[in-house]
């Protein structure tokens, strides 16, 4: 069964940093390209950023671009997020996913998510 | 920049057909994908590729998509339906985008 599970989250106060990681298991983690997306409290979903399986691709949102790195490490089935210069405005839940579906096969997964907050 | 467009809300009573839109001028080059999301939980995947349904998800579920527009319609929707809807697609660049989201009300 596929698990995914985020932690790092927490409060941290404007320009300060903050760390996510994402646990991968019950799958081949090296195999998928992995996103985050994150969700703003009583608000819709933002994406955020992906990476390719290898890591060699990487995407940003132009939200947190420069300020966000997302890295993953495939011999610890992990995705991590990388937040610098926070803003009250990256207050959110931050979802990994891996939003894999083409044709007959379905990859689509979804952590519970972990929350930052950006407060003073 | 790209939007995806939906309704904030809407409501049905228990049996009738629910249908939640969502518009982007790229949508005819882009498949959208919808995703349910119950209070308090992760989003779930039910419709992908503008029309397939993922196993474990009910029939009552399908959608469509013409021109600017993807369809997500809840055939004789249940009050268990009740939750956040949202959208997804690409700019045609491969840019990621969701749209913001319809409550609906069962």
């Amino acid at each position: 069964e596929v698990h995914l599970v985020e932690s790092g989250g927490g409060l941290v106060q404007p320009g300060g940093s903050l760390r996510l990681s994402c646990a991968a298991s019950g799958f081949t983690f090296s195999n998928y390209a992995f996103h985050w997306v994150r969700q703003a409290p009583g608000k819709g979903l933002e994406y955020v950023s992906a990476i390719g399986s290898d890591g060699g691709s990487t995407f940003y949102a132009d939200s947190v671009k420069g300020r966000f790195i997302i890295s993953r490490d495939n011999s610890k089935n992990s995705l991590y997020l990388q937040m610098d210069n926070l803003r009250p405005e990256d207050t959110a839940v931050y979802y990994c996913a891996s939003l894999d579906s083409s044709g007959p096969t379905v990859f689509d997964n979804w952590g519970q998510g972990t929350l930052v907050t950006v407060s003073s | 920049s790209y939007e995806l467009t939906q309704p904030p809300s809407v409501s049905v009573s228990p049996g009738q057909t629910a249908r939640i839109t969502c518009s982007g001028d790229d949508l005819p080059k882009k498949y959208a994908y919808w995703y349910q999301q119950k209070s308090g939980q992760a989003p779930v995947l039910v419709i992908y590729e503008d029309t397939r349904r993922p196993s474990g998800i009910p029939e009552r579920f399908s959608g469509s998509s013409s021109g600017t527009m993807a369809t997500l319609t809840i055939s004789g929707a249940q009050v268990e339906d009740e939750a956040d809807y949202h959208c997804y697609s690409t700019y045609s660049s491969g840019t990621p985008v969701f749209g913001g989201g319809t409550k609906l009300t069962v």
